[in-house]
């Protein structure tokens, strides 16, 4: 399955919404995480389930979707947002990942 | 809380194996796949494969049977066998544990990974 995350960067302000999209090339239900990975880091888990917020993680993301299209959605941008999003999917096999989002600052 | 520590050798010869090894320290070994993933600035991340604690494995068939996950319960370890690597194997190699989402039947359920390790960064140079 393959995920198509668009678009590959998005610059936005502090403060502002900002809007990501994952699309799959089949049915993934809504078995679809996202991840948040900085410079230098591993990954961290913000959304699983397509919806469902992993523990401690803020309020201001939030997720939705099922079948193909996906969002991630940030509502208000605070500096630690910035970093690199990816889309992956646990649904087909074999598990994949979509190819990124970069968040810049505006 | 659980943490992943990784180990394992950095550099490579083409047609070596590769090795690594990730401890699991916190949280049960059981009940849950633990995973291999790697990130290259070519492919991007790429889901490796996965293992539970009775040895059941998952691979991705892309890496055409060369990788091979084995467990330890005994130690709550898990590790990452490459065989034949090459220059295309070079990547951050990621372990993972990957826990229950979706229930699709009595005993099955969908995995998705909730922690990660902090990476191995392997080269593959001659």
């Amino acid at each position: 399955t393959v995920l198509t995350q668009s678009p590959a960067t998005l610059p936005v302000s502090p403060g502002e919404r900002a809007t990501l999209s994952c699309r799959a090339s089949q049915s993934v239900s809504t078995n679809l995480a996202w991840y948040q990975q900085k410079a230098g880091q591993a990954p961290r888990l913000l959304i699983y389930g397509a919806s469902t917020r992993a523990t401690g993680i803020p309020a201001r993301f939030s997720g939705s979707g099922s079948g193909t299209e996906f969002t991630l959605t940030i509502s208000s941008l605070q500096s630690e947002d910035f970093a690199v999003y990816y889309c992956q999917q646990y649904n087909n096999w074999p598990k994949t990942f979509g190819q990124g989002t970069k968040l810049e600052i505006k | 809380q659980v943490q992943l520590q990784q180990w394992g050798a950095g550099l490579l010869k083409p047609s070596e194996t590769l090795s690594l090894t990730c401890a699991v320290y916190g949280g049960s070994f059981s009940g849950n796949f633990w995973t291999w993933i790697r990130q290259s600035p070519g492919k991007g991340l790429e889901w490796i494969g996965e293992i539970n604690h009775s040895g059941g494995t998952n691979y991705n068939p892309s890496l055409r049977s060369r990788a091979i996950i084995s467990v330890d319960t005994s130690k709550n370890q898990f590790s990452l066998r490459l065989i034949s690597v090459t220059a295309a194997d070079t990547a951050v190699y990621y372990c993972a544990r990957s826990v229950k989402g979706e229930r699709l039947g009595r005993d099955f359920y969908l995995y998705y990974i909730d922690v990660w390790g902090r990476g191995t960064t392997v080269a593959v140079s001659s």
